[in-house]
């Protein structure tokens, strides 16, 4: 089945500890994001693909970077990890935005 | 003010009621509309997609578009136990890579 998988499930890194989440896809969409979800708040934006085309948004801490080698990966890595940033990523897809997006499971990062 | 509204709940409803879910939005160049269920812990997934006004129908769930109220809503008929999570509304913009969306609905079915 096509689908969006994202690894690891669950992170633990350090507080200042540099860590990289992992999303891939077999649905071949021509975009990729990446949320942050803390507890009971909606999905925030931090990121998107549209093929190669990085776009930012505007209040992203400069402390998030992504990359995306090729169509069917891309990279969440944040490079000094805060308390704050414990959250669950959600990574997504879409083929033809602003239409449908697909979800991974998410992966529950945790910062001691 | 938000782009995209909705009753952050939570919102009970017995077991067997329809549950009515509502979403506001402020861009009239809006375009496409859908439903997410999400259940704690756990990521969004898609209930209803919807582009046109009306109602469109899967099997328990309505969903419901008026354009010129920009007013988006989610029915669930017979509502079980399993229904309770928390539902997203999100919307798209003609011309934008992304979509918004609304701060979610906690629902909850009490059997």
């Amino acid at each position: 089945d096509a689908m969006v998988i994202q690894n690891p499930r669950y992170q633990v890194t350090q507080f200042g500890k540099p860590v990289t989440l992992s999303c891939s896809q077999t649905l071949n969409h021509n975009v990729m994001y990446w949320y942050q979800q803390k507890s009971s708040q909606a999905p925030k934006l931090l990121f998107h693909y549209y093929d190669k085309d990085f776009n930012n948004e505007a209040d992203t801490p400069d402390n998030f970077q992504s990359r995306r080698p090729n169509t069917s990966f891309c990279f969440l890595d944040i490079r000094s990890p805060g308390l704050g940033d414990a959250a669950m990523y959600l990574c997504a897809t879409s083929r033809d935005p602003p239409d449908t997006q697909y979800f991974g499971p998410g992966t529950r990062l945790t910062v001691l | 003010q938000k782009e995209v509204e909705q009753n952050s709940g939570p919102l009970s409803v017995p077991e067997g009621a329809i549950a009515s879910l509502n979403c506001t939005y402020s861009d009239r160049g809006s375009q496409s509309f859908f439903w997410y269920r999400q259940y704690s812990g756990k990521s969004p997934e898609l209930i209803m997609s919807i582009y046109s006004n009306g109602d469109k129908e899967d099997g328990r769930f309505t969903a419901q578009l008026n354009k010129a109220s920009q007013y988006v809503s989610l029915l669930i008929r017979d509502s079980q136990p399993s229904d309770s999570a928390t539902y997203l509304c999100a919307v798209g913009v003609q011309g934008a890579q992304k979509l918004v969306f609304g701060q979610g609905t906690r629902l909850t079915i009490n059997p």
